[in-house]
Parts: structure tokens; sequence; C-alpha cells
């Protein structure tokens, strides 16, 4: 299994400016990615992130606003630039177990209210 | 257009009953489909993962059952605690992409 932190737990946060979102695994793994959950929703696939090469991004998410880093196989980050009230959203952070179980790990998440 | 649709919404329980939520998909290709638990202010947690060629499979008092003719799977919750209370999520896999259900709200009272 694989253990996942994020940090902030949560954030208030005034429009306008940006936050960014840390994820950090307790094990070395290739492909990390970031959801967002919209109040009363489920998740929403955000981006793919592998170490040593850019974001892939889903449609309907573009880089400017959600820039990931990725520096190495055990954390990345994902900001949330140019904040508006519906960027409102918990941001979960997941990476993939072991291929042979095809099993998936979700961070905590991250609980962010913007005003 | 790949879909995968949860019912009921919503579902309120008493502690010590069963209860079974419906997942329905149109996804496709089909690689495996699985039922995570999320707990209110906490990540999805994977309760079962199904492939193709299994019907049933079962993780203590959950039991999920796929059929993928129908594309349908059901997550059926024996005596109920109130530690089920939660989102249940149906996430159908394609091998490339995953799909995630809306969720069942489940609320087990005492």
């Amino acid at each position: 299994s694989a253990v996942i932190s994020q940090k902030p737990s949560r954030d208030i946060c005034q429009r306008g400016t940006s936050l960014t979102i840390q994820c950090q695994v307790d094990s070395q793994v290739t492909m990390m990615f970031w959801y967002r959950q919209q109040p009363g929703q489920s998740l929403t696939l955000i981006a793919t992130a592998n170490q040593g090469s850019e974001a892939t991004y889903e449609s309907g998410f573009v880089i400017d606003k959600f820039p990931i880093s990725r520096p190495n196989l055990t954390f990345s980050t994902l900001t949330v630039s140019n904040m508006s009230p519906e960027d409102s959203s918990i941001y979960l952070c997941s990476v993939e177990g072991d291929r042979a179980l095809d099993t998936q790990y979700f961070g905590p998440g991250t609980r962010l209210t913007v005003l | 257009k790949n879909q995968v649709e949860q019912s009921p919404q919503s579902l309120i329980i008493l502690e010590g009953k069963n209860c079974t939520l419906q997942c329905n998909y149109t996804v496709s290709p089909f690689s495996n489909l699985r039922w995570y638990k999320q707990d209110t202010g906490r990540g999805p947690v994977s309760l079962t993962i199904m492939t193709f060629s299994e019907n049933t499979k079962s993780n203590g008092r959950y039991t999920a059952t796929l059929d993928a003719d129908t594309k349908q799977s059901s997550l059926h919750i024996t005596a109920s605690q109130l530690s089920d209370s939660a989102s249940y999520i149906c996430v159908v896999n394609t091998g490339n992409q995953f799909y995630f259900g809306t969720g069942t709200s489940l609320t087990v009272i005492p």
C-alpha cells in the first residue's frame, strides 16, 4: 500500500491569489494524479504528473491555471492560480499502487474555499 | 459517451439493516470496476476491484457484483454499522482512463 499526505489539509483564500498544494508519498511512484471534487460531485481528473516530464492535462484544465511540479518520484505540487470562488473544491492527490492488483490510492485531500 | 451512473443518490438506513447500491456504466473498453468508500473529509479508499471475468467479490461486510453483459454492478452492505456512513463511488477503468460515478451518500442511523 501507499501512504499519501497532503498539505495544507484546508485553506481559505482570497479571490485572485494562488495556493500551492503539496503531495508526499511514502514510496517511489511513476505516475501521480491530481483530482478535483467539487461540492456534492464526484471526482474529476485534472492532470497526470510523471517525474521528469510535463504534466498531461485533461480537457477543461490548463497549465496556466493549474501548474504542476513533479521534482522526484515521491513528491508533487499542484498550484491553483488566480483563484475564484468557482475553484472552491477538494483537491486530491492519487497514485497507482501495485500494477498486478491494479490499485489506486488517494491522499486525504485539501479542502479549498475561495472567498 | 462514457458514463457511470449510480443510484440511489442518497440513502438512509437503520443500523443493522442491509442495503444495495447500484452502478450502471456505458464505458468501453472495460478493464475493471472499483468501488470506493469516501468518508466525509477524507480521500476515497478502495473496497473492491473486479475484472471482466469476476462476478462477485467480497471484502468483509461488503459484497460487489458485476454483470459485464448488462454493464451493471452493485455493492451490497450487510448488517450496516454507523461507520458505514459515507459516500460510495463506482469507478470504471478502461485501462487508460478512470470514469467516476457521482456517488451514493449512505447514512446509517441508530
